[in-house]
């Protein structure tokens, strides 16, 4: 089983800050997904294929990596992506979410 | 438009069989690559994956639940199914059902909150 590591755990940022949310793999992957859950809701797909954005994100949102890294960046951090980010691991059976990152507004 | 829907007991009992229904429309699980997901999270806590079941009937589990999941599809009437025996406190959660074609879950459905008590 691939173990996904989410880093960190929480993080607070002012508006128009510079984000960087982490997910770290125990083996490589092919490709990584992010989702966005805001609370009392569903998860939303974020990012597919590791840069990907789904339809609807804001440009301010990109993702990268390879292998056994991968990040989610936020150009500029606004109010409305307070929100908890996990990260999903498609290449290999059994299917991984992260831990999540809780994304919070300083 | 593509929604999904899931639906359940609400509450049982431990030992008892958890049977879990997903309603959908807006696509086929007979279309070539589809293929709908279980997932569960507890109160507070995190993601975890349950199942998978494909257009041609494919199915994969998570290994930690010891052979105590069963997923199955009705295709004609567009639903999803997927069974927990030997249900525990454990597994009290909201589960939620999703599409999946090609790029992971991109459909989720609202969840379904399913408490295990004595």
């Amino acid at each position: 089983e691939i173990v996904l590591t989410q880093s960190p755990t929480t993080m607070a940022a002012s508006p128009g800050e510079k984000v960087t949310l982490n997910c770290l793999a125990s083996s490589s992957v092919s490709y990584m997904n992010w989702y966005q859950q805001k609370s009392g809701a569903s998860p939303k797909l974020w990012i597919y294929g590791t840069s990907n954005l789904a339809s609807g994100v804001p440009n301010r949102f990109s993702g990268s990596g390879s292998g056994t890294s991968y990040s989610l960046t936020i150009s500029s951090m606004e109010a409305e992506d307070v929100a908890t980010y996990y990260c999903l691991q498609l290449s290999s059976y059994p299917w991984t979410f992260g831990g999540g990152t809780k994304l919070e507004l300083k | 438009q593509v929604t999904l829907k899931e639906s359940g007991p609400g509450i049982l009992q431990p030992s008892q069989t958890l049977s879990l229904t997903c309603t959908f429309s807006g696509f086929s699980l007979s279309t070539y690559g589809m293929g709908v997901g279980w997932i569960r999270q507890p109160s507070g806590k995190g993601l975890e994956w349950l199942a998978n079941i494909w257009w041609d009937d494919d199915k994969y589990y998570n290994p930690s639940l010891k052979n105590r999941l069963t997923i199955s599809k009705d295709t004609s009437n567009n639903q999803a199914f997927l069974k927990i025996t030997n249900v525990d406190t454990a597994d009290t959660a909201t589960y939620y059902c999703a599409r999946t074609f090609y790029y992971g879950y991109n459909y989720w459905g609202q969840g379904v909150m399913v408490t295990v008590s004595s």
